[in-house]
């Protein structure tokens, strides 16, 4: 199964762009990578997905390096509303639907 | 759609009660899954279902627990009887089909006093 490693924390100032960091050196062809934040006392929240192209939506942008092996989730323009724990996510093709949460990153936007 | 919907919000029992928590997934949705967060363990799958099958059962803990589905709407996690390690926040999450990603309801705070 492949793992994932994110800072444990980070900081950032209102108004600047978020760039949330994520290795999974292990990751298989198959397997693409979801982000998810949870705001305190919500549920889980999808952001956003990819396998191989950088991606974006209305959140946010989802930079995938070329070997596949990290990616960079980027929120544009910080608000007081994303401080959260984002979750950076490998998903287990061969063990169905299974979404493994690991301790994820607590981003603290800053006023 | 009004999102999943998770029931009730809170729950504070006793040691040695039962207690069941439910769940409503997204209308259409074919798969559905139980969470459980805590803060020594994060947030850990327990169960998930495929149009009403349990599929994988290797996360619920241990022979207290137990979750059906006896239908596209509706599924519930019982544990009986109840102690104060399964104090937590369970969370219900379900997903158009297994690629899709998982939209998650606002989580039963469950005390075991």
């Amino acid at each position: 199964d492949a793992k994932t490693t994110q800072p444990t924390s980070m900081d950032c100032a209102e108004g600047r762009a978020a760039n949330l960091p994520c290795n999974h050196s292990t990751i298989s062809g198959n397997e693409y990578v979801y982000w998810y934040r949870q705001i305190h006392s919500q549920g889980p929240q999808y952001i956003i997905h990819g396998l191989k192209n950088n991606e974006t939506n209305e959140m946010a942008s989802l930079i995938i390096t070329e070997d596949r092996k990290s990616s960079t989730l980027i929120l544009p323009h910080a608000t007081l509303r994303d401080t959260a724990v984002y979750y950076c996510i490998v998903r287990v093709a061969r063990s169905g639907n299974q979404f493994y949460f690991g301790t994820g990153t607590s981003l603290t936007v800053i006023p | 759609d009004a999102g999943v919907i998770q029931s009730p919000r809170h729950e504070v029992t006793e040691m040695g009660q039962e207690v069941t928590l439910r769940c409503k997934p997204i209308s259409g949705h074919d798969y559905l899954f139980w969470y459980r967060q805590t803060m020594m363990r994060g947030l850990e799958l327990l169960i998930y279902f495929n149009n009403n099958v349990p599929i994988d059962d290797s996360g619920m803990p241990e022979d207290r627990f137990s979750a059906k589905m006896p239908n596209a709407s509706f599924s519930t996690l019982k544990i009986q009887p109840s102690e104060p390690r399964d104090s937590a926040v369970y969370f219900c999450a379900s997903s158009l089909n297994r690629n899709n990603e998982q939209f998650f309801g606002p989580g039963t705070r469950l005390t075991v006093l």
